[in-house]
C-alpha cells in the first residue's frame, strides 16, 4: 500500500530554511487526482495546512505562510519537498506530508506520513 | 480567511454517546471531513463528505452536517475513542482549513 515518509533536519536556526522531503513508496506519485500536502503541527495545538502540489506542478499555499513557502515534486525520486524561509521559533512543530484527494466527495486528507519534529533554536 | 470552530473538550462516559461540534459559515454548503488523532500518532481520516466512512472504520462513528454546523457522532463511546478529533474542509480563500481540535475524554 501507498506510504509516505518525511525526513530533513529535526534542528533548524532561527532566520535560516527549513527544508523537508516526503517519499511515496508503493504508488504513483504522477496521479493528477492527488495533492501532496505539508501540514504540521506545534506541540499540544492543531493542525495547520501548509500548501500542497499536484503533479502538474500546480501548487497552492496557505495565505498566512506564502510569503515564506516553497513546495517541489521530483516525479523521477517520487519525492515532494518542503521550504520554509526566515523561520523563527513559532516554527518549530511536528511536519506532515499527507495525500489530499478531491473528487466527488469532496476534499480530504486520505493518507498520512508519521510526522518529523523539527525545532527552530540556535 | 474561512475558519471552523470546535470545542477544546468534551467529556463522556464508556458506553454512551459522545457529540463534537465544527461551526463555519454555510458550512451545510460544504462537505466535512473529521480525523482522529491519538497521542504520538498522525491524524487519520475518519468520516468524508459528511457522513461517509472510510473502509475499516467503525460504524459507532457518524457524521452530520447542515447550516452553519458540522457534528461528529460516536455512539457507544469505547475507551479507546479517547483521542483528539478535528474537522476539515475546503474554502476558495483559504483552501483547506481545519478546525482547532476537541480533546476526547472518556471518563
Amino acid at each position: 500500500q501507498v506510504q509516505l515518509q518525511e525526513s530533513g533536519p529535526g534542528l533548524v536556526k532561527p532566520s535560516e530554511t527549513l527544508s523537508l522531503t516526503c517519499a511515496v513508496s508503493g504508488g504513483s506519485i504522477s496521479s493528477g487526482t492527488y495533492y501532496w500536502s505539508w501540514i504540521r503541527q506545534p506541540a499540544g495545538k492543531g493542525l495547520e495546512w501548509i500548501g500542497r502540489i499536484q503533479a502538474s506542478a500546480s501548487t497552492n499555499y496557505n495565505p498566512s505562510l506564502k510569503s515564506r513557502v516553497t513546495i517541489s515534486m521530483d516525479t523521477s525520486k517520487k519525492q515532494f519537498s518542503l521550504k520554509l524561509t526566515s523561520v523563527t521559533a513559532a516554527d518549530t512543530a511536528v511536519y506532515y506530508c499527507a495525500r489530499g484527494v478531491y473528487d466527488s466527495s469532496g476534499y480530504r486528507f486520505d493518507l498520512w506520513g508519521q510526522g518529523v519534529l523539527v525545532t527552530v533554536s540556535s | 480567511s474561512y475558519e471552523l470552530t470546535q470545542p477544546p473538550s468534551v467529556s463522556v462516559s464508556p458506553g454512551q454517546r459522545a457529540t463534537i461540534t465544527c461551526s463555519g459559515d454555510k458550512l451545510g454548503d460544504k462537505y466535512v471531513c473529521w480525523y482522529q488523532q491519538k497521542p504520538g500518532q498522525s491524524p487519520h481520516l475518519l468520516i468524508y463528505e459528511d457522513s461517509k466512512r472510510p473502509s475499516g472504520i467503525p460504524v459507532r462513528f457518524s457524521g452530520s452536517n447542515s447550516g452553519n454546523t458540522a457534528t461528529l457522532t460516536i455512539s457507544g463511546t469505547q475507551a479507546m475513542d479517547e483521542a483528539d478529533y478535528y474537522c476539515q474542509a475546503w474554502d476558495s480563500s483559504t483552501a483547506w482549513v481545519f478546525g482547532g481540535g476537541t480533546k476526547l475524554t472518556v471518563l
